[in-house]
C-alpha cells in the first residue's frame, strides 16, 4: 500500500510553546489530507480535511487558531499546535488519499505522542 | 448521518480459535467499508475494504470480512488467531457527505489474544 511518514514519532515541549508535525506522502500524491487525534484508549476524532492549495475545513469545536493546518504541496502537510498546553497532550494521527491510490481509501501516519510539560 | 458500532470494548480468544470482531453500520446509501488495526503507539495499518462485489472480502494478515446488508454488518474475522494479533481494531465507514476519503470511526475494539 501507499506510504505515509508522520515526523516525529514523539515530542516534548514547554507549556506556552509551539509545535510543528509533520506528514508526507511519500509514493503518491495526497489531493487530501486528515487530522485526527486520539485520547487514551478512545477512537480517533477527526479534527480537519486540508486540500492541497486551499484553506483546511475544520471539526466542530476544534480551534482554527490553536491547531493550523498548511498543506502546501501534494506530498506534504503540516499541524502546528501553536501556544500548547498540558491539555493539548495526545496522541495526533495525519492520513492522506489522492493520486494512484484511488479515493476510496486512506493510508495512515505513524502517529505523535505529543507531551507539554 | 453515517455511523458505525462496535459493541464490544474488549474480545479474548485463545491463539488458534477463530475470531470474531464486531462492527454495524448505518448509511443512507451505499456503504464503503473498511477495517484498521492499530498497535500501541502507532498509526493505522489499513487491514480491508468492502466497497461492492463479493460480500467475502479478504485482507491483510489472514483477516476477512463479510459485508452482510440484511443486518447491516461488516464483522471482521480470522481462523485461527495468533498472539501477534492482539492490537485494537476500528471498523470506519465513509462519510458520504463530506471530503472524499473522510472516515467515520467506531469507537474501537481491544482484541486480546492468549497464547
Amino acid at each position: 500500500g501507499a506510504v505515509v511518514s508522520q515526523h516525529p514519532s514523539r515530542v516534548i515541549c514547554k507549556s506556552g510553546t509551539s509545535v510543528k508535525i509533520e506528514c508526507r506522502s511519500l509514493d503518491f500524491q495526497a489531493t487530501t489530507m486528515f487530522w485526527y487525534r486520539q485520547f487514551p484508549k478512545q477512537s480517533l476524532m477527526l479534527m480537519a480535511t486540508s486540500n492541497e492549495g486551499s484553506k483546511a475545513t475544520y471539526e466542530q469545536g476544534v480551534e482554527k487558531d490553536k491547531f493550523l493546518i498548511n498543506h502546501a504541496s501534494l506530498t506534504l502537510s503540516t499541524l502546528t499546535v501553536t501556544s500548547a498546553h498540558p491539555e493539548d497532550s495526545s496522541f495526533y494521527i495525519c492520513s492522506a488519499s489522492g493520486g494512484a491510490t484511488g479515493n476510496t481509501e486512506a493510508f495512515f501516519g505513524q502517529g505523535t505522542r505529543l507531551t507539554v510539560v | 448521518a453515517q455511523s458505525v458500532a462496535q459493541p464490544e470494548d474488549q474480545v479474548n480468544v485463545a491463539e488458534g480459535n477463530p475470531l470474531t470482531v464486531k462492527c454495524t453500520y448505518s448509511v443512507s446509501g451505499n456503504p464503503y467499508l473498511f477495517w484498521y488495526v492499530q498497535y500501541p503507539n502507532r498509526g493505522l495499518q489499513f487491514l480491508l475494504k468492502y466497497i461492492t462485489g463479493d460480500n467475502l472480502v479478504k485482507g491483510s494478515y489472514g483477516f476477512e470480512a463479510e459485508f452482510n446488508k440484511s443486518q447491516t454488518s461488516f464483522h471482521l474475522k480470522k481462523p485461527s488467531a495468533l498472539v501477534s494479533d492482539s492490537a485494537l481494531y476500528f471498523c470506519a465507514v465513509r462519510d458520504e457527505g463530506g471530503a472524499t476519503n473522510k472516515l467515520i470511526f467506531g469507537t474501537g475494539t481491544l482484541l486480546a489474544v492468549q497464547p
